[in-house]
């Protein structure tokens, strides 16, 4: 069974700042996702950026992007010039690519994001 | 997003009473999924679904069970409601986009066994 490790429970940045948020998972598949989920004080679970495993380029969405390193097994986070409305748990999660493996997605237990102003 | 629905958003109940928790979506998807978020634990899979009356159980399956008889509903049910079971509960299906795969999440219903 694949498993997501989100090693720091909590971390915090100075606002305009870069914060690293770290992500391990142990899979034997070659062909898989990795997501990034933010969730607010709100509730709501917000896609924040995914890799597919068979890229090489780390994936980017604006102040978002990832350091994907496959042969580590490796997916970190980096927010950069953070803003306070970045404030939120951030989840790791991983899913199968092919439905002969585990089509389920398997979340790390977060990492909570303080920013200050 | 692909429009998926919970009720209730919020759900008050008694120990030993029946609950039943609906996740509704809109654009026939066939894999869902609950969960359930507990700090420390971040979230945990109770059951799954890969199409109409296929299921499966999850890590934490103990307690809870599910149906799909129709590809746009997944309800999830606690035959007893214990305290342990006071949770956030989320539904989510898995999509595919132009983009690739995607997750995604209902709003997420807050129980509270007393």
């Amino acid at each position: 069974a694949q498993t997501v490790t989100q090693s720091q429970p909590e971390m915090s940045v100075q606002e305009a700042e870069t914060v690293t948020l770290s992500c391990t998972y142990d899979t034997s598949e070659s062909d898989y996702y990795l997501f990034w989920y933010k969730q607010p004080p709100s509730r709501q679970m917000i896609l924040v950026i995914r890799q597919e495993a068979y890229k090489q380029q780390n994936a980017t969405e604006n102040r978002f992007s990832v350091n994907f390193q496959k042969a580590a097994k490796s997916f970190s986070l980096k927010i950069s010039d953070s803003q306070l409305g970045d404030a939120a748990m951030y989840f790791c999660a991983y899913r199968s690519a092919w439905l002969g493996g585990s089509y389920i997605p398997t979340f790390g237990r977060g990492t909570s994001l303080i920013v200050h102003p | 997003d692909a429009g998926i629905t919970q009720s209730p958003r919020h759900k008050v109940t008694e120990t030993g009473t029946p609950v039943t928790l609906r996740c509704h979506q809109t654009e026939n998807h066939r894999y869902m999924y609950w969960y359930r978020q507990d700090p420390g634990h971040g979230l945990r899979l109770i059951h799954y679904s890969y199409g109409v009356k296929d299921t499966d159980k999850g890590e934490v399956s103990d307690g809870y069970s599910v149906s799909r008889s129709k590809t746009e509903d997944f309800l999830l049910t606690l035959e007893s409601a214990t305290s342990s079971q006071t949770s956030v509960y989320f539904c989510a299906i898995s999509e595919s986009t132009g983009q690739g795969e995607k997750l995604f999440f209902g709003s997420g219903t807050q129980l509270s066994v007393l």
